[in-house]
């Protein structure tokens, strides 16, 4: 049982290049996410899922792009990458629907320097 | 949007100190989780609080979702070398209208060791 696999582990870009930062679990949970981690700050929410064909916008979510064409697979596309962008991105998974709010499992992360 | 103010932001600590830090808001939370982050790796859940004044254990790990429901508390007793790293408070504000998966984290407390 892998949990949630997040790759690449690194990245550099040059600012204007796109990529695809890559998410996937093994859990059967409808509910993924993606958060940044920014020196001295706490995680915060780019864009979550609540299922297969459904996207929403979290607290962050400009210059970032997000589908989910199936439940195991949540990826996230920077269009055109900026300095503002260089963070470490976490993916995280959990059940929905149930009446406790459970627990986030987070993927290890991908470290990304735009230059 | 919602904010957690975290204290300490920073503490060294000796083996076998006790520890405690402490996250407040300004709303009422429905539910206060305590994360640790260990470095090049994602947030594990330590203990999940779900009511009001409830105390739960984790091993040495001891946390408490405050009676007013903006604050909570997380104490490691005892602290070993291996406790070191970040510790996230993080919860969902009552009445939030997004996903029940969403979080909102405090910006962390990194415990490190006395030299």
């Amino acid at each position: 049982n892998a949990g949630v696999t997040q790759t690449p582990k690194f990245q550099v870009l040059k600012t204007g290049q796109s990529m695809t930062l890559q998410c996937a679990q093994d859990m059967n949970h409808e509910y993924m996410s993606w958060y940044r981690q920014d020196p001295g700050m706490g995680l915060r929410l780019i864009h979550y899922s609540v299922g297969a064909g459904i996207t929403d916008q979290g607290e962050v979510p400009n210059g970032y792009n997000v589908s989910r064409s199936t439940t195991e697979d949540f990826p996230l596309r920077l269009l055109s990458a900026a300095p503002s962008q260089t963070s470490v991105y976490f993916c995280a998974s959990t059940r929905q629907g149930s009446s406790h709010n459970s627990p986030l499992h987070f993927g290890n992360g991908t470290r990304l320097t735009v230059t | 949007g919602q904010q957690l103010n975290q204290s300490p932001q920073s503490m060294f600590i000796q083996e076998g100190e006790d520890v405690s830090m402490n996250c407040t808001s300004s709303s009422i939370f429905n539910t206060w989780l305590w994360y640790k982050q260990d470095p090049g790796e994602g947030p594990v859940l330590l203990i999940a609080l779900y009511k009001a004044g409830e105390l739960t254990s984790n091993g040495r790990l001891t946390a408490q979702f405050g009676i007013t429901r903006k604050d909570s508390f997380l104490n490691i007793s005892a602290s070993i070398p291996s406790d070191v790293g970040i510790y996230f408070c993080a919860g969902q504000p009552r009445n939030y209208g997004g996903s029940q998966g969403n979080l909102i984290f405090g910006k962390g407390t990194k415990l490190s060791v006395k030299p």
